[in-house]
C-alpha cells in the first residue's frame, strides 16, 4: 500500500533562516505531488505541483520553492524565512494518470512551521 | 478557473442532531468533487467524493453528499452526527488538467453534547 512521509513534524525557525521540508512517497511511481499551505482561518492555498522529475510548476508568487530530485520526494525550501511564511504545509499525492482529476488526493500529517 | 465557496465558517450542532455543510463551486468545465476531514494538527483524510453517476455519494463515518449540477452545489450531510464528528471539513473540486485540487475556505464543526 501506499504511505505518505513528511518531515519535520513541527518546526521553529527565526526569521531569516534557511528552510527545508521534505516529503516522500512510499508505493508508487511518478506520483503527481502537490505543496499546500493552510494558514489559520485562510483555507488550503496550492504553493507547488509536480507531475515529474525536475518540474515543478508554482502557484502563487512567494518566498518559497519547490524542488523534486527523485521520482517520489518533493522538498520544500526557503533561502530565508518571513513571519509571513509561518502556517501549516501538507505535502500530498495522487497518481499521475491522464486524468489525474478523478483520482484521489492523500495528504501526509503535515509540518507546522513557526517563524519568529 | 474554479472556486469554491463554503457558505458556513462553523457550525454548531448537538449531538445526534442533524447536521449539513453547505458548498457552491463554479467551473467553466467539467468537474470532480471531494470533500474532506481534517481532526486538530493531522493532515486531510477523504470523505467521500463525487466523479460521476448517480448524483448522490456516500461515504466513510455515516456521511453523504448530493451533486447538484443545476445550482453547482455539492453540501454534505449527516443525519445524526457524534462528539467524534468535531472537526474541520473542506470541500475541492478538481478539473482533469495535473489534478490539481481546488479547497473551500473550511467549516468547522462543533458537536455539543
Amino acid at each position: 500500500s501506499q504511505t505518505i512521509h513528511q518531515w519535520p513534524a513541527t518546526l521553529v525557525q527565526p526569521v531569516g533562516s534557511p528552510l527545508s521540508l521534505e516529503c516522500t512517497v512510499e508505493g508508487t511511481s511518478n506520483p503527481n505531488l502537490y505543496w499546500y499551505r493552510q494558514a489559520a482561518g485562510r483555507g488550503l492555498q496550492l504553493l507547488f505541483y509536480s507531475v515529474g522529475i525536475g518540474q515543478i510548476s508554482s502557484e502563487v508568487p512567494q518566498n518559497l520553492s519547490a524542488s523534486r530530485p527523485q521520482d517520489r520526494q518533493f522538498i520544500l525550501s526557503s533561502k530565508k524565512l518571513l513571519l509571513s511564511d509561518s502556517g501549516f504545509y501538507l505535502c500530498a499525492w495522487r497518481a499521475g494518470t491522464a486524468l489525474s482529476g478523478a483520482n484521489v488526493l492523500t495528504f501526509g500529517a503535515g509540518s507546522r512551521l513557526t517563524v519568529l | 478557473a474554479q472556486s469554491v465557496t463554503q457558505l458556513d465558517s462553523q457550525v454548531p450542532v448537538f449531538e445526534e442532531a442533524p447536521v449539513e455543510l453547505r458548498c457552491n463551486y463554479s467551473s467553466s468545465v467539467s468537474v470532480y468533487l471531494f470533500w474532506y476531514v481534517q481532526y486538530p494538527n493531522q493532515g486531510l483524510q477523504l470523505l467521500l467524493k463525487y466523479l460521476s453517476g448517480s448524483t448522490l455519494v456516500k461515504g466513510i463515518n455515516g456521511f453523504e453528499a448530493e451533486f447538484n449540477k443545476s445550482q453547482t452545489s455539492f453540501h454534505l450531510r449527516k443525519p445524526s452526527v457524534h462528539i467524534s464528528d468535531t472537526a474541520e471539513y473542506f470541500c475541492a473540486v478538481s478539473g482533469t488538467s495535473y489534478g490539481k485540487l481546488t479547497f473551500g475556505q473550511g467549516t468547522i464543526l462543533t458537536v455539543h453534547p
